[in-house]
């Protein structure tokens, strides 16, 4: 069980366009979305956190118009990237929480390139 | 603030030599203790969790972590190294509150000489 998938896995695109990263929890629901960003050879740092139907908290210094989440049901949520820039470069990774298992658990990641 | 500390960047170890990484917390209330891997490149693997109980607790590939409640530590431990256990090590605590995030400790990397 917890199986978390992401998609895509790998992303490069040019500076000034958008991308979307998706999140799923395959067998729970997740009633708490996290979305973490980890810059090379850096720590996994929490960029927001989102409920189910509800506007996502986000993280001191994260810009919340240049990411985007949307948390639309239990099992799904996106992450967007407007506007990408080289420095957004990163590994963002989504983290689902239940509260059934009372612990978080991880998607794959999804590496991001900015050329 | 809720912390995580890791005090160690790195620390090489021969192979076939015991591993002990450190972790300290810093919280109200004792969190939910977890140790993660992470290989270059891929993402997080769960090596173990503490919740309650045994303060002792076994995790994946051979790996150990004690929880000492006077020390805010949850340390992780090897008794022999094998070269692919190279890779970078993350400890992390949650908060047990419901919506509340992992936090995680800067991570120590870990490398194994022959």
């Amino acid at each position: 069980g917890a199986v978390v998938s992401q998609h895509p896995s790998r992303v490069i695109c040019k500076s000034g366009t958008s991308v979307k990263i998706e999140c799923r929890s395959l067998d729970f629901q997740a009633t708490t979305m996290f979305w973490y960003r980890q810059f090379p050879k850096q720590s996994l740092m929490l960029m927001a956190t989102s409920n189910e139907g509800s506007k996502a908290t986000y993280e001191q210094g994260v810009e919340k118009d240049k990411f985007l989440i949307n948390h639309a049901s239990l099992t799904l949520s996106t992450l967007t990237v407007t506007s990408a820039h080289p420095e957004d470069s990163s590994f963002y990774i989504c983290s689902p929480r239940t509260e059934v298992y009372n612990e978080q658990f991880f998607g794959p990641g999804t590496r991001l390139t900015v050329l | 603030a809720q912390s995580v500390t890791q005090p160690d960047i790195h620390i090489t170890v021969s192979e076939g030599a015991s591993l002990e990484l450190r972790c300290n917390y810093s919280y109200g209330a004792t969190p939910y203790l977890f140790w993660y891997v992470q290989s270059p490149g891929q993402g997080l693997q769960l090596l173990l969790k503490y919740f309650s109980g045994d303060t002792l607790v076994q995790g994946i590939k051979g790996f150990e972590a004690e929880f000492k409640r006077s020390q805010s530590s949850f340390n992780l431990r090897k008794p022999s190294v094998h070269w692919s256990d190279a890779a970078e090590y993350f400890c992390a605590a949650l908060a047990n509150q419901a919506g509340t995030a992992l936090i995680f400790g800067k991570g120590t990397t870990l490398s194994v000489s022959s």
